[in-house]
């Protein structure tokens, strides 16, 4: 078990392009999730999937944010026509539920995106 | 809805000292409560969490906290800390019933002293 991994780990965009990040989870879990972290806050949701429905999304994630989970195994979360106030750290954490009742959520490293 | 607030965005301490993080949440139904800790260019790790019975939890690297219905408070302690606990620590909260996601406080920078 080599834990959550995140691709890439930092990207730099122009404002106006599109990125996509992914996310590799724990092998055996179901439940995945993205969160937005910026300086000086805690994680914000953003989305979550339970194998690959999508069964939450946070009135943060605009029309610009859609986020896949093919197969039930990895993710994406891509950002159309980047704004600069979408510069921030993106984490992923997966879960396995159920798990005893816990829903313990292990993270990735993030990808920090800054936009220019 | 649920709400978390770290009432201390910065504790200075000196190495062997002990330590208390402040946390308060607000909810209308009942949660799990989670610590994490976040050292520089890291993810997120559980310290350890609060699901139910003994409202004093034990975690890693010799963090305790407990549960305080009444005054809805999840406060992390240490007796002695170390230069190795200087990092970022978060308070989140998840409802049981609905335990998709959670609900994260602003963090609270730890910086040991030696």
């Amino acid at each position: 078990d080599t834990g959550v991994s995140q691709d890439p780990r930092h990207k730099i965009t122009k404002r106006g392009q599109n990125v996509t990040f992914r996310c590799d989870p724990i092998s055996e879990h179901n439940r995945l999730y993205w969160y937005r972290q910026t300086l000086g806050q805690g994680p914000e949701f953003l989305t979550y999937f339970q194998n690959e429905a999508q069964l939450e999304k946070s009135r943060l994630l605009s029309d610009r944010f859609s986020a896949e989970r093919p197969k039930g195994s990895f993710s994406t979360l891509e950002i159309q026509r980047t704004e600069q106030g979408d510069s921030a750290m993106y984490l992923c954490a997966s879960s396995l539920v159920p798990s005893g009742g816990s829903y313990e959520q292990y993270f990735g490293p993030g990808t920090r995106l800054t936009v220019t | 809805a649920q709400s978390v607030t770290q009432l201390d965005s910065q504790v200075p301490v000196f190495e062997e000292a002990p330590v208390e993080l402040r946390c308060n949440y607000s909810s209308s139904v009942s949660v799990y409560l989670f610590w994490y800790v976040q050292y520089p260019n890291q993810g997120l790790q559980l310290l350890l969490k609060y699901l139910s019975g003994s409202t004093l939890v034990k975690g890693i690297n010799g963090f305790e906290a407990e549960f305080n219905k009444s005054q809805t408070s999840f406060h992390l302690r240490k007796p002695s800390v170390h230069i190795s606990d200087t990092a970022e620590y978060f308070c989140a909260v998840s409802e049981i019933h609905n335990a998709g996601k959670s609900t994260f406080g602003d963090g609270t920078t730890l910086t040991v002293k030696p």
